[in-house]
């Protein structure tokens, strides 16, 4: 299994592009989560989804957008690129909590640094 | 010892001793914490969980302990090695779905 796989590792931008930052799991995994970690900081949600077709704002979602038309793809998109979106993003999945919960699975980060 | 650094608070030990790392977390709601270890340009890897219905989680040379009363939460490392040397950082769930919460990390720095 390779788990958690996120695509690209690195990627630089300028101020107003677009892109998409790709996550796909092979865990089977219902629950997936985007992350952004600034540096020397913890990790802040910034979209989660419980299942296809359902996603929910996490703490900081203001210029992000996401989609989850299948199980293992969580895709997360910038539409207009701002230097404060500089950072590492992690995405995460997460088996459903049935009552308890589960630890979340992490991928290798997309750094991204916007210019 | 212990000292606060530029960004993360950073714990320096030598290889062999026993580490603890403490951290406060927010919500006295909270029913699930977690501990990540983060190497430098990897992903959080899970180390050990604990939910709030116990007090004490043992793993392989790794023990979690939650003190509810004051909402404190430690990661206790027995011989200590150089490959635990990274971030490691709590995590807290009180709003389901497993979303959680993370705090600001401490760094461990294991001298051979």
């Amino acid at each position: 299994n390779a788990g958690v796989t996120q695509t690209p590792k690195f990627r630089i931008l300028k101020i107003g592009q677009s892109m998409t930052l790709q996550c796909t799991q092979d865990m089977n995994h219902n629950y997936m989560y985007w992350y952004r970690q600034d540096p020397g900081m913890g990790l802040k949600l910034i979209y989660y989804s419980v299942g296809a077709g359902i996603t929910d704002k996490g703490e900081v979602p203001n210029g992000y957008n996401v989609s989850r038309s299948t199980t293992e793809d969580f895709p997360l998109r910038l539409e207009l690129a701002a230097p404060s979106q500089t950072s590492v993003y992690f995405c995460a999945s997460s088996p459903p909590s049935q009552g308890s919960n589960q630890p979340q699975h992490f991928g290798d980060g997309t750094r991204l640094s916007i210019l | 010892g212990e000292s606060v650094g530029l960004h993360l608070p950073t714990l320096s030990v030598q290889e062999g001793d026993n580490s603890i790392i403490n951290c406060a977390y927010s919500n006295s709601a909270s029913d699930y914490f977690i501990w990540y270890k983060q190497e430098s340009g990897k992903g959080p890897q899970f180390i050990i969980d604990i939910r709030s219905n116990m007090d004490k989680r043992q793993g392989q040379r790794v023990t979690v302990l939650l003190n509810k009363t004051v909402k404190h939460l430690s990661l206790q490392i027995a011989a200590t090695q150089p490959g635990d040397s990274a971030v490691y950082f709590c995590a807290e769930n009180s709003s389901g779905y497993s979303t959680l919460t993370f705090g600001k990390g401490t760094m461990l720095l294991v001298s051979p």
